[in-house]
């Protein structure tokens, strides 16, 4: 079946500092990444995407990199800031409609 | 909008009652789903909708059963409580569910703890 990991499971940056996390994905065939941010005690809220026709997408302060060849993703924060201390998870969508297969979670802890 | 609402918040059973988890969605959003997440952990699909009158199982769909009678409604049932679906349950939903408006809205969550 699909799975979907990550590398470390914390994360600890300065403030200011780029941040990045990593995903390892599994099913060569998904074609659609997501990174999701989750504060304590609220739902995942969606950060960036990216398709499987993309090696890079930028939004603000973050940019997602996809490297097929490895199946491996990467959101790369910029000027990290204490809002931004939150669980990080990756998913991708896999077969058939809208379903998402989650990483297990990376916590990123900003030291002001 | 209110985007995707969940009640209740949190819950408590004992071991083998039943209950309804609402989820409502007033975007007109197409797709709508149900994910556990458990400590330490992701979230895994339990069941999903593409459209009004349409289910499918997720990847942990056992004890649970949904309907979805309209298309802002998807309410996730609990048939016999167990401990192990001690959990906390989110709620997404999406504009489509295939296609480029596939962004998927997550709910607040509701915290179930079954002793």
């Amino acid at each position: 079946g699909e799975s979907v990991g990550l590398h470390l499971p914390t994360l600890s940056v300065q403030e200011g500092d780029n941040s990045i996390i990593n995903c390892a994905y599994s099913n060569s065939a998904s074609d659609y990444f997501i990174w999701y941010k989750q504060e304590s005690g609220k739902g995942p809220q969606f950060i960036i995407d990216i398709r499987s026709n993309m090696d890079k997408r930028q939004g603000q302060r973050v940019t997602v990199l996809l490297n097929k060849t490895v199946k491996h993703l990467s959101l790369q924060i910029a000027a990290t800031q204490p809002g931004d201390s939150a669980v990080y998870f990756c998913a991708e969508n896999g077969a058939g409609a809208n379903n998402l297969f989650f990483g297990t979670g990376t916590r990123l802890t900003v030291i002001p | 909008n209110a985007g995707v609402t969940q009640t209740p918040k949190f819950q408590v059973l004992k071991t083998g009652q039943s209950m309804t988890l609402q989820c409502a969605q007033d975007m007109n959003h197409e797709y709508m789903s149900w994910y556990r997440q458990d400590p330490g952990m992701g979230l895994r699909l339990i069941h999903y909708s593409v459209g009004a009158g349409i289910t499918d199982q997720g990847e942990v769909p056992n004890g649970y059963n949904v309907s979805r009678s309209t298309t802002e409604d998807f309410p996730l049932r609990l048939l016999s409580a167990a401990p192990s679906q001690t959990s906390v349950y989110f709620c997404a939903s999406s504009y489509e569910a295939r296609g480029q408006y596939n962004e998927q809205f997550f709910g607040p969550g509701t915290r179930l703890t079954v002793l």
